[in-house]
């Protein structure tokens, strides 16, 4: 089967760093991407890794370690809108996504 | 570019009643998926497409059909709506990458439906 694990919620404050964890089980993997979701509305994504490493983008950044079976979303300089739901998702060849149960980021003043 | 759109917004439907939810897209996609997001969970997947007249089984199809008779537009059918179907249902689509198998898929606004 395919299973994703990440933490169900995460608190920073302003400014801070904060760094989201994922593992996963997976036959056939691809990738692993991350998405955005803001209080129920559209998954936006955020990122995707297919080889190992560090990709960045803006304040953004995620990173991969396939012999691991690991990867993190890390978001720097925090500001009260990155408050939301995060969700790592693993893709297959088939163009699947199968997606974690979500990390909630609640970002303080 | 509407991207993907999706209707109705609300819904509620009694036990036994059927609905279709309506999902299109005009980016030219292929690929075209369905969800569902239960409170606090992650996004588990029902049905998707890879292109016009094919369809496949995802996580979570039991309860639900869907067709794809034009590249645009992929619906689902819930028959005999039942209280666990209550949800709220995302329509996504993607292009297809052959190399890497990087797919970003574009979310439609969602459909919130309530079975009782």
């Amino acid at each position: 089967g395919q299973s994703l694990e990440q933490p169900s919620e995460v608190t920073a404050v302003e400014g801070a760093i904060v760094q989201i964890n994922c593992t996963y089980q997976t036959s056939g993997f691809y990738g692993l991407s991350w998405y955005q979701q803001h209080d129920g509305g559209a998954p936006t994504f955020l990122s995707y890794n297919a080889l190992d490493g560090l990709e960045e983008t803006g304040r953004f950044s995620s990173f991969l370690s396939r012999s691991d079976s690991y990867g993190y979303l890390l978001l720097q300089e925090l500001q009260m809108k990155d408050s939301a739901s995060y969700f790592c998702a693993v893709s297959n060849q088939g163009g699947k996504l199968i997606f974690g149960q979500g990390t909630e980021l609640s970002v303080k003043p | 570019n509407a991207g993907v759109t999706q209707t109705p917004k609300f819904r509620i439907l009694k036990i036994g009643q059927s609905m279709t939810l309506q999902c299109a897209q005009d980016m030219n996609h292929n690929y075209m998926y369905w969800y569902r997001q239960d409170p606090g969970m992650g996004l588990k997947l029902i049905y998707y497409s890879v292109g016009a007249g094919i369809t496949d089984k995802g996580e979570v199809p039991n309860g639900y059909n869907v067709s794809r008779s034009t590249t645009e537009d992929f619906p689902l059918r819930l028959e005999l709506a039942a209280p666990s179907q209550t949800s709220v249902y995302f329509c996504a689509s993607s292009y297809e990458a052959r190399t890497s198998g990087f797919r970003e898929q574009y979310f439609g606004p969602g459909t919130r439906l309530t079975v009782t």
